[in-house]
């Protein structure tokens, strides 16, 4: 069965503070690995698609990189407004490739 | 352009009730999925749907659970006899084809309550 676990489950940092969250995988053919956002009370917001290992993606203070077992999404500086529950989920191929398997998440919180 | 609409956004139903909750997909996106939010639990898939056809509905309770997206109108998620495990936030997305890019647009949820 295909398995997605991410840590920390929950991470507090100060404004400025960059750190890693970690997202490793045990499923049979991989065909994406995907990020999202989630704020309280709302649905996930997509962010990254990683498709290969060594393959990296930015936006503003987040990148996401993609090994053979695990992704990080890294945050340089973070805001207060990068405060949420940040999801990851994996793809697999064949007949059944359109549907995502989620991690339960981490709870970031930025303090000001 | 609006968003992925679900509503209602919060319901309490007694045991025993029915509940249905009802999802309209962004303008242009014919693929619909629901997926399960149960607490301290990620999000688990529970159906596909295109218009007028389930795809996969192989994350569903045999019992109890039905789905459809007729031609006209949203897609509804049906929930008989509940039962107070099937409190969660019930999550629909939608895409404009079979996501092979993982890039799905949620709605914000409806959170279904069993007293």
């Amino acid at each position: 069965e295909d398995q997605v676990t991410q840590s920390p489950e929950a991470l507090r940092l100060q404004e400025g503070e960059s750190s890693s969250l970690n997202c490793s995988y045990t499923v049979s053919g991989l065909r994406g690995l995907f990020w999202y956002r989630q704020d309280p009370g709302k649905g996930p917001e997509f962010l990254f698609t990683l498709y290969s290992a060594g393959e990296e993606k930015e936006k503003e203070r987040l990148k996401a990189t993609l090994t053979k077992k695990e992704s990080f999404l890294h945050i340089t500086a973070p805001k207060p407004e990068d405060s949420a529950t940040y999801l990851c989920a994996v793809q697999v191929g064949g007949g059944s490739n359109y549907k995502l398997t989620f991690g339960k998440g981490t709870l970031l919180t930025v303090n000001p | 352009n609006a968003g992925v609409m679900q509503n209602p956004r919060h319901l309490v139903r007694r045991r025993g009730q029915e509940a249905r909750l009802r999802c309209s997909p962004m303008k242009g996106h014919s693929h619909v999925y629901w997926y399960r939010q149960l607490p301290e639990e990620g999000l688990k898939f529970m159906v596909y749907l295109q218009k007028e056809n389930i795809i996969d509905e192989s994350g569903m309770p045999k019992e109890r659970f039905s789905a459809e997206f007729p031609k006209e109108g949203p897609s509804i998620l049906r929930i008989q006899q509940v039962v107070r495990g099937d409190s969660a936030a019930y999550f629909c997305a939608s895409s404009r084809t079979s996501t092979n890019t993982g890039e799905l647009f949620f709605g914000e949820g409806s959170r279904l309550t069993v007293l």
